[in-house]
């Protein structure tokens, strides 16, 4: 099994600043690696498959980096509605898919 | 516009049964492979099950493995999750989610809630 190691737990940032979030994967995942978005409530929303394409209606200032086991979630300016939890996914080797454990971004 | 919306969960007795429900529109059903993903305070979110389009393939955590079912009609547009011998650890929020294949889940449903407890 894949594990999948977020870093930092949590991130706190102002509203206009870079956020930046790291996955770590324990072994190859390629580019087969989502970013996920959660808020109080809700249910995960896709932001980013393929490692680096964003989903339909994400917003430019979120971008995906990153290959094999080191990647990177930028946030380059931070919105009010951007204070949320992040989650990536890795999709290549399954079953079974795993998720990181989270990174929280709150307001600083 | 693409919804999933699931039902079903509830308080149930360790040992007990429970089948989810999840109802999609707005997108050919049959077309998607679909998921299930439960989520807990403690462990996160974790995959449960997955069916590819045609039911034909399905894949389970080993966590769930032999106790839960999943199951799908396409001509109801509806994915199905039984759950059998329940455990306390198997409370959690329980999602059903879309996916382009055996690959990532890009449409999520609200969630459904269960908790098991005595």
């Amino acid at each position: 099994e894949i594990v999948m190691t977020q870093s930092p737990a949590t991130l706190s940032v102002s509203p206009g600043e870079r956020a930046t979030l790291s996955c770590r994967a324990s072994q190859s995942v390629r580019s087969n690696l989502a970013w996920y978005q959660q808020k109080p409530g809700q249910s995960p929303r896709l932001l980013i498959s393929g490692a680096s394409t964003r989903a339909t209606g994400i917003p430019a200032r979120f971008s995906g980096s990153g290959s094999g086991t080191e990647f990177t979630l930028t946030i380059s300016s931070l919105q009010s509605e951007d204070f949320a939890v992040y989650y990536c996914l890795q999709y290549n080797n399954w079953p079974p898919w795993t998720f990181g454990q989270g990174t929280k971004v709150e307001i600083k | 516009q693409v919804q999933l919306v699931e039902s079903g969960g509830g308080l149930v007795k360790p040992g007990g049964s429970l089948r989810l429900s999840c109802a999609a529109s707005g997108f050919t059903f049959s077309d998607y492979y679909m998921s299930w993903i439960r989520q807990t305070p403690g462990k996160g979110l974790e995959w449960v099950s997955y069916s590819s389009s045609s039911g034909s393939s399905i894949y389970y955590a080993d966590s769930v493995k032999g106790r839960f079912t999943i199951s799908r009609d396409n001509a109801k547009n509806s994915l199905y999750l039984q759950m059998n011998s329940l455990r306390a650890e198997d409370t959690a929020v329980y999602f059903c989610a879309r996916s382009p294949g055996f690959s990532h889940m890009d449409v999520w449903g609200q969630g459904t809630t269960v908790t098991v407890s005595s």
